[in-house]
């Protein structure tokens, strides 16, 4: 079965700072890889997502993931925070082509921006 | 538009009623599935529905039990509702009911059920 595990629940970072939140995925073949973002009181919103190709991965509002199979680690990561990237964000994991489309999330990280 | 809606967005209901969730896409998707957000954000897929065909029932209390009168309709209906069915349930859509590159799956913006 496929798993994903996001260290830490809580993520607080000064505008303007690296914002870096931690995904690990546990998998027998590579699976594909999602991360979503949750705004309060919305729904759930694709960021970005690796399937195949390229392991660095852009997203929208600035943010990337890099896919590192020897680490079997999807870390999410924008350059500067804006105070707007506060929410809560979510890793997910599916399996690969052929397979049921079916999402298994990670317990999800709270991104805190401060002045 | 919105692609994937569901209704009500708030339902506060006493222990033992019966409720019904609904929820649409007009992206002409195929395939549905409701989640679970307990009170600790954890997600979590309960059903998923391709082109009115259940195919994934994770496992859930036969109290739940979800219809699909068309494949752009899935509905979520709960008999004798308890305290812990308190939760945010939502509802989602992809092209098909396999992983694929390109089949991503679409949210809606949420059901907050709250049991008193």
């Amino acid at each position: 079965a496929q798993s994903v595990t996001q260290l830490g629940s809580h993520v607080s970072v000064s505008e303007g700072a690296l914002v870096l939140l931690r995904c690990n995925y546990s998998s027998s073949v590579p699976p594909y890889l999602f991360w979503y973002v949750q705004y309060p009181n919305q729904g759930l919103q694709l960021l970005l997502k690796y399937t195949t190709g390229a392991t660095l991965v852009k997203g929208i509002n600035g943010f990337e993931a890099e896919f590192k199979k020897s680490e079997t680690s999807f870390h999410l990561t924008k350059p500067s925070a804006h105070m707007s990237d506060a929410a809560e964000y979510f890793c997910a994991v599916s399996g690969r082509t052929g397979t049921a489309s079916k999402l298994t999330f990670g317990t999800g990280t709270r991104l805190q921006v401060t002045l | 538009d919105t692609a994937v809606s569901q209704t009500p967005k708030y339902l506060v209901t006493q222990m033992g009623n019966d409720k019904s969730i609904k929820c649409e896409q007009n992206l002409g998707h195929d395939t549905m599935y409701w989640y679970k957000q307990d009170s600790k954000k954890f997600l979590k897929i309960m059903f998923s529905y391709n082109n009115k065909e259940l195919i994934i029932n994770e496992t859930v209390p036969n109290r739940f039990s979800p219809k699909s009168p068309d494949k752009a309709h899935l509905n979520l209906h709960i008999n004798s509702l308890e305290l812990g069915d308190s939760a945010v349930y939502f509802c989602a859509s992809s092209r098909t009911r396999l992983a694929g590159a390109y089949n991503e799956q679409f949210f809606g913006p949420g059901t907050r059920l709250t049991v008193l």
